[in-house]
Formats: C-alpha cells, structure tokens, sequence
C-alpha cells in the first residue's frame, strides 16, 4: 500500500516566479492537506482540500492556491516567488472524519533564491 | 480553537520512560487530542489519538485526566531513534470544525546512551 507521495523532492526557483507540487495521496484517503514548515518550526497549515474544494485555509496569501483532482491527487501553486517562501512543503492526507489522523508524504524542500 | 501548550524540550536516555505534558485547557467537548511524532527532514507521524482516560498502542499510550485540560503522551524505554520532535494538536475530526490545524513548536525529546 503506497503512502503520501510527493514530486519533485527538490527545487530551485528564482523570485517571482511560479512552482506546481503535487501530492498523491494514500490509498483510500479523500482529504489533502497542505503545509508550509520553515527550519526550526512546526508545520503551518496552508488549507486543505475535500471533494475538489477548498474547506479550509490557514493564513496564507492569495498566492498560495490548490487544486484536488477527481483521483483525489492535489496540487499546491505558489505565485510571485518570495525568498521568505523557502521551506519544506508537506502535503497530508486523512479521511474525512478522522482529519487530525493524518499521513504526511516525505514534503518538497522548496529553495528560493 | 484550543491552544496547546509543551516543554520546547526534554533530554532522557536509552530504556528510560518518558512523559510529554501537554496543557490545553480550553478544549471543546467535542475535540480530540492527538500526537505526531517529526524526524529531521520528514514528514509528521500520527503516534496516537484519544477522547478521555487512557489510550495505548504499540509506539505509546496517551493519558487524560478526566477534566481534559492536559494530557500525557508517555514512550516506554526509549532509544536512540525515538530522538524527535514530538507535537500536541487539539482539536474536533471532522471537516465542520471550520478551524485550521495548528502544529505548535513542538518538544523536542533528545536521547542519548
């Protein structure tokens, strides 16, 4: 049974510009969740994505967004590239029910230069 | 939502049990509290979950008062590789809870030999 799956494992973008990462989820999950963590601290919830819809949203900006795909894979968007947008993205994902019993993929180490 | 609050760290050595405190005391009767374990340059993982009094799998047990305004996640004879930081969210399963989930900062647990 395949986890949390994440792509790519690293990337190097340059500010202003715009990054796609994708999630597939674990077998049998329909809920993924996004989250940004800078070193040293915890994960900060971005929002999180149910039947193709955004239900919840951390505060983040605007050029954050997502998508859910009918197969329940999830990409997040990062618009206008800042240096302060570097760090580890974790995509997670959960039943419907049981939102706080989450499996989280291995994240995308995002570097901004 | 309600606010946890841990010890930013805890030092222990090999076969020794430890507990990690952790205080919420605006729970909602309708919260659950649930802990994730985090290794260096991965992802969170779930540990355990519980409502009231006592909750034990094979990693852990988790310990709650029966006013629910803190809990203990206890690790028996720890070694070398249970060295993480450990995470304490409180908060309701299911998508109506219209809150975000916040990871804090963490305790993070050091043992050595």
């Amino acid at each position: 049974d395949a986890g949390v799956t994440q792509s790519p494992t690293h990337l190097i973008k340059t500010r202003g510009q715009q990054v796609t990462l994708r999630c597939s989820p674990k077998s049998g999950h329909d809920t993924v969740s996004w989250y940004q963590q800078a070193l040293g601290q915890g994960p900060q919830f971005i929002f999180q994505y149910y039947e193709e819809e955004e239900r919840q949203r951390g505060n983040f900006p605007d050029r954050f967004s997502g998508h859910q795909f009918p197969n329940y894979s999830s990409e997040l968007n990062v618009n206008a590239l800042l240096l302060g947008d570097s760090a580890l993205y974790l995509c997670a994902s959960s039943l419907a029910g049981r939102r706080y019993e989450q499996y989280f993929g291995p994240g995308t180490r995002l570097t901004v230069t | 939502l309600a606010k946890t609050t841990q010890p930013i760290s805890m030092d222990s050595y090999e076969g020794q049990e430890v507990n990690i405190t952790c205080s919420h005391n605006n729970i909602a009767t309708n919260d659950y509290i649930t802990w994730y374990q985090q290794f260096p340059s991965q992802g969170p993982r779930f540990i355990i979950q519980g409502y009231k009094t006592k909750v034990t799998n094979e990693v852990a047990s988790l310990f709650i008062p029966a006013d629910r305004k803190s809990s203990t996640l206890s690790l028996p004879r720890v070694s070398l590789s249970d060295t993480a930081v450990y995470y304490c969210l409180v908060g309701a399963p299911g998508l109506q809870a219209g809150t975000a989930l916040i990871f804090g900062k963490g305790t993070t647990l050091s043992v050595s030999s």
